[in-house]
């Protein structure tokens, strides 16, 4: 069965911290992965995925196929990545607009 | 260029009735994807329709069904509404579906009563 996993309900940093938000996944296939925030009273966006390979506010996330992981990493936490995350999992190509979203990690990013 | 759209915004039921929801994707945009989204349950896929046809299926059962016109707008229906029916409701439509990015709707409140 396909799945992601956060681990993590809440993770509580000071500013200028390091962060590291996990995600693990269970998927058979050569699954596609993805990050969203959601910003307070803003809508659900695509931070980045993996496909892309690319560091998107200072975020980056890298695909572990080993570990079955993609966790978010920044090296230094802003009060404006106070957010809620979603780790998503798409199966693969041509399988049309489907997301497994984990259950989330709310970022506080504390002063 | 505008983002996609959802209507109505909040909606009370009470259990047993039927609800339409509706959404309005991205200009040019043919996949439309549907979530349900609860404190207990998270962010659950309910369908996909991509050219008025459905694409993919969510594990939800027959009384969530959905349908997509030929201008890309999309509409849910659940009938028979039950108290764990109440959730925000969310569409995203992207260029394709696969692998493109999706982009979200505001979602609709339910409440059912």
């Amino acid at each position: 069965a396909q799945r992601v996993t956060q681990p993590e309900k809440l993770l509580s940093v000071f500013k200028g911290a390091p962060v590291e938000l996990k995600c693990n996944y269970s998927y058979s296939g050569s699954p596609e992965l993805f990050w969203y925030v959601q910003y307070s009273r803003q809508r659900l966006q695509l931070l980045l995925r993996h496909i892309s390979r690319e560091s998107i506010k200072g975020f980056t996330a890298d695909l572990n196929k080993g570990e079955t992981s993609f966790h978010l990493k920044k090296p230094f936490a802003q009060e404006e990545d106070s957010a809620m995350y979603y780790c998503a999992l798409s199966r693969t190509r041509n399988q049309g607009g489907k997301l497994i979203f984990g259950q989330g990690t709310e970022l506080s990013v504390k002063p | 260029k505008a983002g996609v759209t959802q209507t109505p915004r909040y909606l009370i039921k009470t259990r047993g009735q039927q609800v339409t929801l509706s959404c309005s994707p991205i200009s040019g945009h043919r996949s439309v994807s549907w979530y349900q989204q609860t404190p207990g349950q998270g962010l659950q896929f309910l369908f996909e329709y991509f050219s008025e046809t459905q694409r993919n299926k969510g594990n939800f059962p027959g009384r969530f069904s959905g349908r997509q016109f030929s201008n890309s707008r999309s509409e849910m229906n659940v009938s028979t509404l039950e108290l764990g029916d109440s959730a925000l409701y969310l569409c995203a439509s992207s260029l394709l579906g696969d692998f493109n990015e999706q982009f979200f709707g505001p979602g609709t409140r339910l409440t059912v009563l």
